[in-house]
């Protein structure tokens, strides 16, 4: 089956630096997904990418699909305190209803 | 609108006890998604619903039922709880596939003793 691996499963920033965390698929995904859980909260969806070498960016996050849609990273520049949480990549297969979720990565800040 | 609600938020039970979880969505969605989360493993998907009436199995569906009888609704079952079923449990919802946004509730903490 279908199986999303990201890295690190850890990322220790501290206050003001960038970071970048990955995501890779054994499969081609129709389509990539990210959310974002706060600690003690529940999953929120970012953003999705649907096309091969699509870039997407949300102020301080950029988000990008690589070309043969098996892998996707999301960097954040200038890390602030908002920013702890665990990050979630998500993909769906060809003609797949499931979303399958990558293990995250929890991020923490040093300020 | 409430979005996705889940009741209860934190359960204990004793192995081999019952109990069910209901989650509810408010937006009309046709697909609901029941997950569970544990440490360093992502959410894992348990069963699936594509619509009212319909049911499928996830990733990991052994030990649990479910059951789909309103659009709204989405029930998970354990019929006989085991300590591997403390978990913490997500309903999610999604209109279609073609959108594929989900939609999380805020969670089921479940205790098995």
């Amino acid at each position: 089956g279908q199986q999303v691996m990201q890295i690190p499963q850890y990322q220790h920033v501290q206050e003001g630096e960038d970071f970048t965390t990955y995501c890779n698929s054994s499969t081609t995904l129709s389509n990539i997904q990210w959310y974002k859980q706060r600690p003690g909260g529940h999953p929120v969806f970012l953003i999705q990418l649907v096309k091969s070498g699509e870039v997407k960016k949300q102020k301080r996050l950029t988000f990008q699909f690589g070309e043969a849609k098996k892998n996707s990273s999301l960097h954040i520049t200038a890390t602030q305190t908002t920013d702890v949480g665990t990050y979630f990549c998500a993909g769906h297969g060809s003609n797949d209803y499931k979303l399958s979720f990558g293990a995250g990565t929890t991020v923490t800040v040093r300020a | 609108n409430a979005g996705v609600t889940q009741t209860p938020k934190f359960r204990v039970l004793k192995t081999g006890q019952s109990m069910t979880l209901l989650c509810a969505q408010d937006m009309n969605h046709e697909y609901m998604y029941w997950y569970r989360q544990d440490p360093g493993m992502g959410l894992r998907l348990i069963h699936y619903s594509v619509g009212e009436g319909t049911t499928a199995k996830g990733e990991v569906p052994d030990g649990y039922n479910v059951s789909r009888l309103k659009k709204q609704n989405f029930l998970l079952g354990l019929e006989s709880a085991a300590p591997s079923q403390t978990s913490v449990y997500f309903c999610a919802s999604s209109y279609w596939v073609a959108e594929e946004t989900q939609y999380f509730g805020p969670g089921t903490r479940l205790l098995v003793l």
